[in-house]
């Protein structure tokens, strides 16, 4: 069956340090990957996404994710966080082929930022 | 641009009525997803509507239904409510088409559902 995995429930980080949120996935074939930030009491925001090309890719508000084949990992990280990062994240999946716009999401990552 | 707009944003319904969430996307897309969170199941999708057509389905039950209009407008209707069905139903939107850009969603705010 096909999975994501967000193996922490939450991530304490002090403000200006860099920042992780951890993700691996189970699926079958090459995935298309997916991050996504929620603030209270509003909708999913899309932050970045790998499809194909350099593992690394990057999106928006400073964050930027590293696709790890052979570790079927998709983290993201950011250099220096910020208070305003404070936030819930979740890693979504959706397969390449027949998955169209389904979107598998882990359990979400809660991040909180200290100052 | 505006983005995803969903009607109305909070409901609160008894056990065994029905309901209708409404969701319009952004201009231009033509794919509309429907998810439910909870925090007990986390995130789970629906089912996904394209040029109309019903493109992908998740595991809900037949309870749980949508449909597209010509203007890509989508709704949901859940009949027969149970009290389980309280949840967050967030709708995205999309391009719908097969290249990169169009594989990005982007979710309402959603509807707050209660069933009491």
């Amino acid at each position: 069956a096909q999975s994501v995995a967000q193996p922490e429930d939450q991530v304490n980080v002090a403000e200006g340090n860099p920042l992780t949120v951890k993700c691996t996935y189970s699926v079958s074939g090459n995935p298309y990957l997916f991050w996504y930030v929620q603030y209270p009491n509003r909708g999913l925001q899309f932050l970045l996404k790998y499809i194909t090309g350099d593992n690394l890719v990057k999106g928006s508000y400073g964050f930027e994710a590293e696709f790890n084949k052979s570790q079927t990992s998709f983290h993201l990280k950011k250099p220096s966080a910020l208070v305003s990062d404070s936030a819930l994240y979740f890693c979504a999946v959706r397969l390449r082929s027949g998955g169209y716009n389904k979107l598998i999401f882990g359990a979400g990552t809660r991040l909180a930022v200290h100052p | 641009k505006a983005g995803v707009t969903q009607t109305p944003r909070y409901l609160i319904k008894t056990r065994g009525q029905q309901v209708t969430l409404s969701c319009s996307p952004i201009s231009g897309h033509r794919s509309v997803s429907w998810y439910q969170q909870t925090p007990g199941q986390g995130l789970q999708f629906l089912f996904e509507y394209f040029s109309e057509t019903q493109r992908n389905k998740g595991n809900f039950p037949g309870r749980f239904s949508g449909r597209q209009f010509s203007n890509s407008r989508s709704e949901m209707n859940v009949s027969t409510l149970e009290l389980g069905d309280s949840a967050l139903y967030l709708c995205a939107s999309s391009l719908g088409g097969l290249t990169g850009t169009s594989y990005e969603q982007y979710f309402g705010p959603g509807t707050r559902l209660t069933v009491t």
